[in-house]
């Protein structure tokens, strides 16, 4: 059974530029969510979906955002980037909404140059 | 603003040992608890959820949930090297909605 697959791994970006993350959850799996992880804050809650539709979101700025499509699949897409951007994206996918708790995937490396 | 607290460490034990990590959390209405593995280099990786008071074991692993005195624990007997790698616990806030603490490094000494 596949994992969780994010695309793409690593990202290069500069100050000001947009980026789309990619995210295809475990089959049959229909809640993504979505975390920045950095190492002074941990992991933060981005925002979640389900059944294409965001169900909750994270304190973060609207620069950041999601959509799931009908397959499950679930892009991020962070516009105007700022240096503290750089970070390790998360996705996460879950038979329901993480009520038996979640299976990330590998992450993408965002580093903003 | 709803917390999960742990300490960062690192905790180190011998092998062999009983490891036990901590975990409190500020918000009350939290129902569902989870400890999760994370080594370095690597994405978190479940290794239990809690939402009843009491114990819950699984192999080597005992996660404790006291919502009273709000906290969770996570025991794991019989440390291993393998087991060294930092550990998340994530309390759920609102409707599934994960707060994560920003983990326990343990370091298990061959």
């Amino acid at each position: 059974k596949a994992g969780v697959t994010q695309t793409p791994r690593y990202l290069i970006k500069t100050r000001g530029q947009q980026v789309t993350l990619s995210c295809s959850p475990i089959s049959g799996h229909r809640s993504v969510s979505w975390y920045q992880q950095t190492p002074g804050q941990g992991l933060q809650f981005l925002f979640e979906y389900f059944s294409e539709t965001q169900r909750n979101k994270g304190n973060f700025p609207g620069r950041f955002s999601g959509r799931q499509f009908s397959n499950s699949r679930s892009e991020m897409n962070v516009s105007t980037l700022e240096l503290g951007d750089s970070a390790l994206y998360l996705c996460a996918s879950s038979l329901k909404q993480g009520e038996y708790g979640y299976t990330f995937g590998s992450g993408t490396r965002l580093t903003v140059v | 603003q709803k917390e999960v607290e742990q300490n960062s460490g690192p905790l180190s034990v011998p092998e062999g040992a009983i490891a036990s990590l901590n975990c409190t959390y500020s918000d009350r209405g939290s129902q569902s608890f989870f400890w999760y593995r994370q080594y370095s280099g690597k994405s978190p990786e479940l290794i239990m959820f809690i939402y009843s008071n009491g114990d819950k074991e699984d192999g080597r692993f005992t996660a404790q949930l006291n919502k009273a005195s709000q906290y969770v624990s996570l025991l794991i007997r019989d440390s291993q090297p393998s087991d060294s790698a930092t550990y998340l616990c994530a309390a759920t806030s609102g409707t599934y909605k994960y707060i994560f603490g920003t983990g326990t490094r343990l370091k298990v000494l061959a």
